[in-house]
């Protein structure tokens, strides 16, 4: 089975401008995962999606959404981008979300912020 | 609370035994992860174990379960380089089943 997939793989974009970062999940994998990393804040959580309704979400603003798809692909958007939003996003996915799955990740976007 | 903790630094030797800890918060977790994580990219499952075991054996990886004090350790033996990376624990939050990660611990193996 392929593995979790995640594109762009690196970005660049400028302060204000929106950003949409997409997720591929394992065949079959129903559940889909976002996370914010940098180096000051470690891995934070983004939202989960399951079934194509948001389950979980972390405390991050607004400006941070997501959605999932029939076929269980998900992206997620920025909108507004600040210099701190630069980061490593990564999505992970798992079968259907329950307390005995085990999460796969992808290998993360690169996000630039200048 | 939400913390799972984890020391930020390890150092050891190449060939020593490498000891990662991590103190979760759930009782009622299932499973509980180690995943590792290599510069620059994604995280990958390295093993897991099941709440009703104290200890799982995996080639260069032990994995020891104290369910009472809620602590979960990651023993890595022969230590290479190539084991240089961040640690991260996790559990699973039983009531919302969202993965809930350690801060991680970087490792760093000297040659």
């Amino acid at each position: 089975k392929a593995g979790v997939t995640q594109t762009p793989r690196y970005l660049i974009k400028t302060r204000g401008q929106q950003v949409t970062l997409s997720c591929s999940p394992i065949s079959g994998h129903r559940s889909v995962s976002w996370y914010q990393q940098t180096p000051g804040q470690g891995l934070q959580f983004l939202f989960e999606y399951f079934s194509e309704t948001q389950r979980n979400k972390g405390n991050f603003p607004g400006r941070f959404s997501g959605r999932q798809f029939s076929n269980s692909r998900s992206e997620m958007n920025v909108s507004t981008l600040e210099l701190g939003d630069s980061a490593l996003y990564l999505c992970a996915s798992r079968g259907l979300g329950g307390p005995t799955d085990t999460q796969y990740f992808g290998p993360g976007t690169r996000l630039t912020v200048l | 609370g939400e913390d799972v903790e984890q020391s930020l630094f390890l150092s050891v030797r190449e060939g020593d035994s490498s000891v990662i800890n991590c103190t979760y918060t759930d009782s009622s977790s299932t499973y509980l992860y180690w995943y590792k994580q290599e510069p620059g990219a994604g995280l990958q499952l390295l093993t897991y174990i099941f709440s009703n075991m104290d200890m799982k054996q995996d080639q260069r990886l032990t994995v020891l379960l104290n369910k009472k004090d809620k602590h979960l350790s990651l023993r890595i033996a022969d230590t290479q380089t190539g084991d240089s990376a961040i640690y991260f624990c996790a559990e699973v939050d039983s009531g919302t089943y969202k993965y809930i990660f350690g801060t991680g611990t970087r490792l760093k193996v000297l040659a």
